[in-house]
């Protein structure tokens, strides 16, 4: 089973408003996620460091007043898309880092603005 | 900094024959190095991951790669496509070591098997 989950898998808000997508380590912890973000038959973007009881590190481009994260606890992780316009539709993927050197993915959200 | 390039953004194979997709590294530190697939409208599934063991690294669904230091590439092969093959592949580095988890992603390679 998944060891990393996200929800939603998919999710359509209408432009303006905010939408939440969380990120779930299910079996272990995990203090550093990061989120990344795919346009349609693009590569993924490395959005955000997500840090568990700190601030996230934001890659060069990233709105973080846009894209809030926020690492509550050591195995949830949310990235929360604040008034979305349609241009931010998109699919936006997690993943948890465990140590030594693996690397789980989540399942991904597609974000669809209208 | 680490950056990838995958060479070619699309390539296109007929099934049985062999598959090659190329992927340079660029690292200031000692990579770790990723292939990952990706099926249409679906998540990332690792093929396969070097973390400085072995250069040959074998991974799922007879894929393997070869980590070559003086080349800088890290080349993803499997010796008779299928069809069930055909999809995206992204080659990704991290850190190392030091940072595993923070994947920088190459443009992807689509890859088309024909009967």
């Amino acid at each position: 089973g998944a060891v990393v989950s996200q929800h939603p898998s998919r999710v359509i808000c209408k432009s303006g408003t905010s939408v939440k997508i969380e990120c779930r380590s299910l079996d272990f912890q995990a203090t550093t996620m990061f989120w990344y973000r795919q346009f349609p038959k693009k590569s993924l973007m490395l959005m955000a460091t997500s840090n568990e009881g700190s601030k996230a590190t934001y890659e060069q481009g990233v709105e973080k007043d846009k894209f809030l994260i926020n690492h509550a606890s050591l195995t949830l992780s949310t990235l929360t898309v604040t008034s979305a316009h349609p241009e931010d539709s998109s699919f936006y993927i997690c993943s948890a880092h465990r140590p030594p050197n693996t690397i789980y993915f989540g399942e991904g959200s597609w974000l669809t603005v209208v | 900094a680490q950056s990838v390039t995958q060479l070619g953004s699309h390539v296109s194979v007929s099934e049985g024959a062999l598959v090659l997709l190329r992927c340079n590294y660029s690292s200031s530190v000692p990579p770790y190095l990723f292939w990952y697939v990706q099926y249409p409208n679906q998540g990332l599934q690792l093929l396969l991951k070097y973390t400085s063991a072995a250069t040959l690294v074998k991974g799922i669904n007879g894929f393997e790669a070869e980590f070559k230091k003086s080349e800088t590439s890290f080349h993803l092969t499997k010796p008779s496509a299928h069809m069930s093959d055909a999809a995206e592949y992204f080659c990704a580095v991290s850190g190392g070591s030091g940072n595993t988890g923070k994947l920088i992603f190459g443009q992807g390679t689509t890859l088309q098997v024909k009967p």
